[in-house]
């Protein structure tokens, strides 16, 4: 096992609502990427916090967005649900050094937007 | 942005054979390539990277080429065996200390025969 955990496991809600996604660290790492895994599709980079800020954005609107707290644990946040939002959310941990490349993935939130 | 293109979509092989599995990449800035094998409903899991600095990197059944030139690198297994069956996937990455965004291929379904 690697460490990082997230919750829920699944989710489902109706478009227009909010949902919250929450992921703990691997210990030691001290950042967080967040993806969203379509059915049958590669991961696709939503944002990465590093030290509680955001430090990088994939093509995303702003009705995502993400919170990395003291503890290196993050949360996602999805505003205005859409049926396109429907997608396994990966988050991943890392430990940022000259030398640390490796991204270690959580299970996923199975996200269903009805 | 970067963009990967991953071929097969789908590869059957017997056990024994050999698996190959093909990426190119658009941005020749990127230098950090890692391959995720991903099973059915589980987490994906690197199982082996290359830097830019390296032309072939070997683990094992396991092997990644990498060719800057014309961007594209290739992920080899030999003496496929059952436990390989899952979804592979390649990524490119630039890591120049700011996020490190992982762009995913779409993924490569590998099914073993025995």
């Amino acid at each position: 096992e690697t460490g990082v955990t997230q919750s829920p496991t699944h989710l489902i809600k109706t478009r227009g609502q909010q949902v919250t996604l929450r992921c703990s660290s691997q210990s030691g790492h001290n950042t967080v990427s967040w993806y969203q895994q379509a059915l049958g599709q590669g991961p696709q980079f939503i944002f990465q916090y590093y030290r509680e800020e955001e430090n990088g954005r994939g093509n995303f609107p702003p009705r995502f967005s993400g919170l990395q707290f003291p503890n290196y644990s993050s949360e996602l946040n999805v505003n205005a649900l859409e049926l396109d939002d429907s997608a396994l959310y990966l988050c991943a941990s890392s430990l940022r050094t000259s030398g640390s490349t490796e991204q270690f993935f959580g299970p996923g939130t199975r996200l269903t937007v009805l | 942005g970067e963009n990967v293109e991953q071929h097969p979509s789908t590869l059957s092989v017997q056990e024994g054979d050999s698996a190959v599995i093909k990426c190119t990449y658009s941005d020749s800035a990127s230098n950090y390539f890692p391959w995720y094998k991903q099973e059915l409903g589980k987490r994906p899991q690197l199982i082996i990277d290359i830097r830019s600095n390296v032309g072939e990197k070997k683990d094992q059944r396991i092997a990644v080429t990498l060719n800057k030139t014309a961007k594209h690198f290739s992920l080899h297994i030999t003496e496929t065996q059952p436990e390989d069956s899952a979804v592979y996937f390649c990524a490119a990455s630039l890591f120049s200390g700011s996020a490190r965004q992982l762009t995913f291929g779409s993924g490569t379904q590998l099914t073993v025969l025995p």
